[in-house]
């Protein structure tokens, strides 16, 4: 399958800092890229669609500014947490769709486990 | 918007057992179904996929039936192992986007 990858895997930050973390698709380009958060013991939630070369497409209820995402290019998607409090620790995940058989079938990056002290 | 169920949120297997996970969604335009496994910290992971021009697919121990009608999809496997415990999600495409279920943990006592 295709290969997705994030980094980091894991932060560490104090209360009121911003986060970056980035999303690339290693073999193959994506113009969409997609978002997840995900809570211990629940389901992925989706935050945001991030398109290249457009501004990123979220969720209701998700806040735009204080999720800011970047599709830099074909190969790589950024969101960055700003002024980051401890109820945004969360395991924050991104996906990239591929076509696979006709239609596109998505593949999920490693995670990143994002802790606010 | 879509809505996905899934049930049961959790199912305790003997190995060599079977074990069934059934999903429902709400908009009929949904046109595809993955499910995805994820161990503990881990990324999910694609097993098997239906789209809705299909009743059933099966690979090996694994096998997804679709009722287009009803809006059910339910995932099958059989002769469970241990290596099978974890939590599976299963998802509906919609308008280009993947709307999960609320997970199963799944787990088998050898």
């Amino acid at each position: 399958g295709a290969v997705v990858s994030q980094h980091p895997s894991r932060v560490i930050c104090k209360s009121g800092t911003s986060v970056k973390i980035e999303c690339r698709s290693l073999d193959f380009q994506a113009t969409t890229m997609f978002w997840y958060r995900q809570f211990p013991k629940q389901s992925l939630m989706l935050m945001a669609t991030s398109n290249e070369g457009s501004k990123a497409t979220y969720e209701q209820g998700v806040e735009k500014d204080k999720f800011l995402i970047n599709h830099a290019s074909l190969t790589l998607s950024t969101l960055t947490v700003t002024s980051a409090h401890p109820e945004d620790s969360s395991f924050y995940i991104c996906s990239a769709p591929t076509w696979t058989s006709g239609t596109d079938t998505q593949y999920f990056g490693p995670g990143t486990r994002l802790t606010v002290l | 918007g879509e809505n996905v169920e899934q049930h049961p949120s959790t199912l305790s297997v003997q190995e060599g057992d079977s074990a069934v996970i059934k999903c429902t969604y709400s908009d009929s335009a949904s046109n595809y179904f993955p499910w995805y496994k994820q161990e503990l910290g881990k990324r999910p992971q694609l097993i098997i996929d239906i789209r809705s021009n299909v009743g059933e697919k099966k690979d090996q121990r694994i096998a997804v039936t679709l009722n287009k009608t009803a809006k059910h999809f339910s995932l099958h496997i059989t002769e469970t192992q241990p290596e099978d415990s974890a939590v599976y999600f299963c998802a509906a495409k919609y308008q280009d986007k993947l709307i999960f279920g609320t997970g199963t943990r799944l787990q088998v006592f050898p």
